[in-house]
């Protein structure tokens, strides 16, 4: 069985960067997209990007490109989400989650339990 | 960029059918995948743009599409199932995926 476990709660100030982890158990780390989505509280779901270890690529929102950059550690099959430059609006709970096979078709078939990102003067 | 919209809320009457919209230009080329979420958790993939069921969800959940609407149906509606409900798909203008709303089902 497949287990994504995020790093804990963050509370940064404004123009601060943060970093969230994502460690992957079970499955195969390598093969799959791994995403990042958000949600800022009381609000809905927001796809940010993911990246497909294997090949090294990554896609980001046109809305996140610039301050966020996605990226793997193999050998500990852990997933790294840094936003740069924080505004109290990306204060959120920030997920990671598996997609597809060699792509990233919108299909998350297992989560992270979710780590909350809260930016603060 | 393209929207996926939903209704803000459904309410169904428990044990009957609850049926869960998505409109957007994305699902004329995609079919929609469909998330729960229960507050304070995690949303849980109950029904995929390939017309599966992940195993553990119940067959009263079933997804089908027509044009540029995606349904989610819940047959039989429990109070287990009221819940935040999310559809999202891929696109090809703007972002790479795309997430509705969400609909908060509640279960009368």
């Amino acid at each position: 069985q497949v287990q994504l476990v995020q790093s804990g709660a963050e509370v940064k100030k404004p123009g601060s960067s943060v970093k969230v982890s994502c460690k992957a158990s079970g499955g195969s780390f390598s093969r799959h997209a791994l995403s990042w989505v958000r949600q800022a509280p009381g609000q809905g779901l927001e796809w940010m990007g993911a990246i497909i270890p294997v090949f090294g690529r990554t896609q980001y929102t046109q809305k996140s490109q610039g301050r966020l950059t996605i990226t793997t550690e193999e050998s500990t099959s852990t997933a790294y989400m840094e936003l740069s430059g924080l505004r109290p609006d990306d204060t959120a709970i920030y997920y990671c989650a598996r997609g597809g096979a060699y792509g990233d078709y919108g299909e998350y078939d297992f989560w992270g339990q979710g780590t909350l990102v809260t930016v603060s003067p | 960029s393209s929207e996926l919209t939903q209704d803000p809320a459904v309410s169904v009457a428990l044990g009957q059918t609850a049926k869960i919209t998505c409109q957007g230009d994305s699902l004329r080329s995609y079919y929609a995948t469909w998330y729960q979420q229960k507050p304070g958790q995690a949303p849980v993939l109950v029904f995929s743009a390939n017309n599966n069921r992940p195993s553990g969800i119940p067959d009263r959940f079933s997804g089908s599409k027509s044009g540029t609407t995606a349904v989610l149906t819940i047959a039989g509606a429990r109070a287990e199932d009221e819940a935040d409900y999310y559809c999202n798909s891929r696109d090809t203008s703007g972002d790479p995926v795309i997430f509705g709303g969400g609909t908060k089902l509640t279960v009368l």
